[in-house]
This record gives C-alpha cells, sequence and structure tokens, in this order.
C-alpha cells in the first residue's frame, strides 16, 4: 500500500516569502499523489494532483508541487505566501484505486 | 449551493446514544465515502460505497455502520456511541477512481 509521510508538522512563514511543505511516498510503483488543504473549521478542499501526466503539477492560489521519482518526494511550493494560506496542509497517496491514504497534515502559519 | 453536505454540522451527544450522520451530494458521482479526522492524525476511511448496492468497510469500521439510501444519499451511523468517537466526520464523493470532493465536516463530541 502507498503511504505518505510528511516531515514537518508546522511550518511558519513571513508574508511574502516561499513556502516549502515537504512529503515523501512509500511505494514501488509511480502513485496518485495530491496536496489537499484545510481552512480552520472547513471541509478540504483540493490543491492539485498528480496522475504522471507530469512531474510538475500547479494547483490553485499559485501553489505547485514537483515529483521526483529519485527521491519518492512530492514537496508542495508557492512562491510568495499570503496570508490567507495559513491552514492545515495534508498530502495523500491514492490506495487501490479508490482509498485515500493521509499524512498527517502540516500546519502552515504566516505571520505578518 | 455546496455540492456535498453534512448535517448536522456540530452534534454533541451522550454515551450510548445512537447518533445517524447524513450526507447528501449532487454531483451525480456513484462514490461516496465516510473519514474520521482526529488532531495529529490525518483522515482515516471508515466505510465506502462505490453505488447503492456495493458497501464496504474501511480502515476503522469497528462502531459504526453505513447505509446508502440512494445515489445520492449515505449516512453513517453510531449504534452505540462512546467518548472515543469525538472526532470531525468528512463525507466525500467521486466519480473517477481519483478525486475525491469533500463536505463540511460533522463535529462530534461523545460525553
Amino acid at each position: 500500500a502507498q503511504s505518505v509521510t510528511q516531515l514537518d508538522s508546522h511550518v511558519s512563514v513571513s508574508e511574502g516569502t516561499p513556502v516549502l511543505l515537504r512529503c515523501n511516498y512509500s511505494s514501488s510503483y509511480s502513485p496518485s499523489l495530491f496536496w489537499y488543504v484545510q481552512h480552520p473549521n472547513k471541509g478540504l478542499q483540493l490543491l492539485l494532483k498528480y496522475t504522471s501526466a507530469a512531474t510538475l503539477v500547479k494547483g490553485i492560489n499559485g501553489f505547485e508541487a514537483e515529483f521526483k521519482k529519485s527521491e519518492t518526494s512530492f514537496h508542495l511550493t508557492k512562491p510568495s505566501a499570503h496570508m490567507s494560506d495559513a491552514a492545515e496542509y495534508f498530502c495523500v497517496a491514492l490506495n487501490s484505486g479508490y482509498a485515500l491514504n493521509f499524512g498527517k497534515g502540516t500546519s502552515l502559519l504566516v505571520t505578518p | 449551493d455546496a455540492d456535498v453536505t453534512q448535517t448536522p454540522r456540530n452534534r454533541i451527544t451522550k454515551t450510548g446514544k445512537r447518533i445517524m450522520l447524513e450526507c447528501s451530494q449532487t454531483k451525480g458521482h456513484d462514490r461516496m465515502y465516510w473519514y474520521r479526522q482526529d488532531p495529529g492524525l490525518g483522515l482515516r476511511l471508515i466505510y465506502y460505497s462505490f453505488d447503492v448496492k456495493d458497501i464496504n468497510k474501511g480502515e476503522i469500521s469497528d462502531g459504526y455502520s453505513v447505509s446508502r439510501q440512494a445515489q445520492a444519499k449515505f449516512s453513517l451511523s453510531l449504534e452505540s456511541a462512546i467518548p472515543n468517537q469525538t472526532a470531525l466526520y468528512f463525507c466525500a464523493t467521486s466519480d473517477l477512481p481519483d478525486t475525491q470532493y469533500f463536505g463540511p465536516g460533522t463535529r462530534l463530541t461523545v460525553l
């Protein structure tokens, strides 16, 4: 089964600086990977997904992620953080064609 | 209007009570899912359904049951609630095998 590990439980950045949220996956084949975001007291929103079409995936709100097979990584980045980016971010792998396997989440804090 | 709705949004109940959480979707998807979220654990799959006649247990189904009343409706029941079922519960839907769309969640507290 595919699993994901989010390397940081909390990340703090200043507004306007780059964001890097790290995720490693464990799989013997190319997985389907996702990043979801959860704002306080909100449901989960899909940011982007990787399904082997392109290694650099662009998502909503200026986020992107790069699939690196050699490093088994799928890190999420954004060039310039905005206050509204403060939220919980989940790296997710698809198992068995239907089951989403969630990482434990990274809480992003954006300071003025 | 939201594509995936959940009722109630918040519920406080007592140990031993029967509770039903409801999920409705207007996306026309065949697949529906129930997850629970606990702090620091991400989301874990409770039950999933690929169509009205197909219901399957997920990773943590003990203590829960489900009913798929129609393509658009998928209910989660706790027959006898216990405190460690206090969590945030999410319903999700999908048509393709991969992308799932989540409801706003139900916060359940069992005293």
